[in-house]
């Protein structure tokens, strides 16, 4: 079955570096979504891509999807403590599915 | 004030009895999601509804079953079938048309 693969499962950074997670597919995408989840909390939408080499920014982070829409990428510059959690990566299927990535934990030393 | 509801916040269980999460909704969406995650894992799906009255299984439907009687609920009983049912419960819906799905808070259940 489909399978989305995100790397690394663990990031600790010292407040003010930045951070990436990378997220794989191994099938094409119609989109991919990126969730934030707070420790102790529930996912939290973030942003949706959908074209072939899509950028957005939202602030500090920045998200692309691959031009063959099998790959994504979540870029915080500059992390404060807020940015703490687990950032997943989510490809939708053509049932309206979502394939959840296993997450990436970010941790941030002040 | 609109949102997802899932009630109990925590819950714990003796191993052997059925136990069921309410999840209800005030969006007016069409289709709800259970989803489970376990410590350190991504959410796995375990049955989703797209309309009243219809529902699918999703990747580990094994051991749970669902209801959809009416668009706002969604509950999930975890039976007794069910071999590890200690985890975190997510419950979310999305609307017609669009791809975001909204999360409740979730229920962290506990067997013993």
């Amino acid at each position: 079955g489909q399978q989305v693969m995100q790397i690394p499962q663990y990031q600790h950074v010292q407040e003010g570096e930045d951070f990436t997670t990378y997220c794989n597919s191994s099938t094409t995408l119609s989109n991919i979504q990126w969730y934030k989840q707070r420790p102790g909390g529930h996912p939290v939408f973030l942003i949706q891509l959908v074209k072939s080499g899509e950028v957005k920014k939202q602030k500090r982070l920045t998200f692309q999807f691959g031009e063959a829409k099998k790959n994504s990428s979540l870029h915080i510059t500059a992390t404060q403590t807020t940015d703490v959690g687990t950032y997943f990566c989510a490809g939708m299927d053509s049932s309206y599915k979502l394939i959840f990535g296993s997450g990436t934990r970010l941790l941030v030393r002040p | 004030d609109g949102g997802i509801t899932q009630s109990p916040k925590y819950l714990f269980r003796k191993e052997g009895q059925n136990v069921t999460l309410s999840c209800e909704q005030n969006l007016n969406h069409d289709a709800m999601y259970w989803y489970r995650q376990d410590p350190g894992q991504g959410l796995r799906l375990i049955y989703y509804s797209q309309i009243v009255n219809d529902f699918q299984k999703g990747d580990i439907a094994e051991g749970y079953s669902v209801s959809r009687e009416k668009k706002e609920s969604f509950p999930l009983t975890v039976t007794s079938a069910q071999k590890n049912p200690t985890a975190f419960y997510l419950c979310a819906s999305r609307d017609r048309g669009a791809d975001t799905q909204y999360f409740g808070p979730g229920t962290r259940l506990t067997v013993l």
